[in-house]
């Protein structure tokens, strides 16, 4: 069974702190990316990669700098957090032909 | 751009009633755009429930079913009976082809309640 795994699953930080979101996946995919939930929104694109070393940009990238280390691991990065980044947020992967697998999620409350 | 919009929530329906979840798409940036329905559970990440990737075609999982209507832009979600474990957070999508398949544009998601 594929699977990405996310951490920390909660996390409650201060207005202009610094906050690292893990993902990790064991699937062997290629591509890998970060998405924030809100209320009323359907899930928005942060950014996403295709390996290590890449890094894309997605939809709603202000404020987010991400890193892709190695093949399976993802990071997101919040340098100077603010209460506009709380939010639910997703980590998810996918191989050539493959499901989309999603992590459970990250809490991030911004206070 | 792309866009997804679905049935505002929360639904509440009772246990054996029927339920449908409306959506409807606009595709601008992908010719043949995919069209996926997820579903996510309490305290889990969202699983994929059905797709469809070709215009007129119907997929089903679970009981759920949902055909891919070029002319109506719609892609909506249905069930004859719905079941107590039913209940969790709808999500219409679209995707393209290739290797990004992960690229998705989604609806902002229905909460459905299903009472028994």
């Amino acid at each position: 069974e594929a699977a990405v795994t996310q951490s920390p699953r909660n996390k409650v930080t201060v207005t202009g702190g610094n906050v690292t979101l893990s993902c990790r996946q064991t699937n062997s995919h290629n591509y890998m990316y970060w998405y924030r939930q809100d209320t009323g929104h359907g899930l928005r694109l942060i950014h996403y990669s295709y390996g290590a070393g890449n890094l894309q940009i997605g939809d709603v990238p202000d404020g987010y700098k991400a890193t892709r280390t190695t093949q399976e691991d993802f990071f997101l990065l919040l340098e100077l957090a603010s209460p506009s980044q709380t939010s639910l947020y997703f980590c998810a992967s996918t191989g050539a032909n493959t499901e989309v697998f999603f992590g459970k999620g990250t809490r991030l409350t911004v206070v | 751009g792309d866009s997804v919009t679905q049935t505002e929530g929360p639904v509440t329906v009772s246990e054996s009633e029927s339920l449908i979840i409306n959506c409807t798409y606009s595709a601008t940036s992908i010719a043949y755009p995919n069209l996926f329905w997820y579903v996510r559970y309490p305290g889990e990440g969202l699983q994929l429930l059905l797709k469809v990737i070709t215009a007129g075609q119907k997929g089903s999982s679970r009981g759920f079913e949902a055909t891919y209507n070029k002319e109506t832009t719609s892609f909506h979600l249905q069930k004859a009976s719905v079941q107590e474990s039913d209940s969790a957070v709808y999500y219409c999508a679209l995707g393209n082809t290739g290797a990004n398949t992960g690229k998705l544009t989604f609806g902002h998601g229905t909460i459905l309640r299903v009472h028994p």
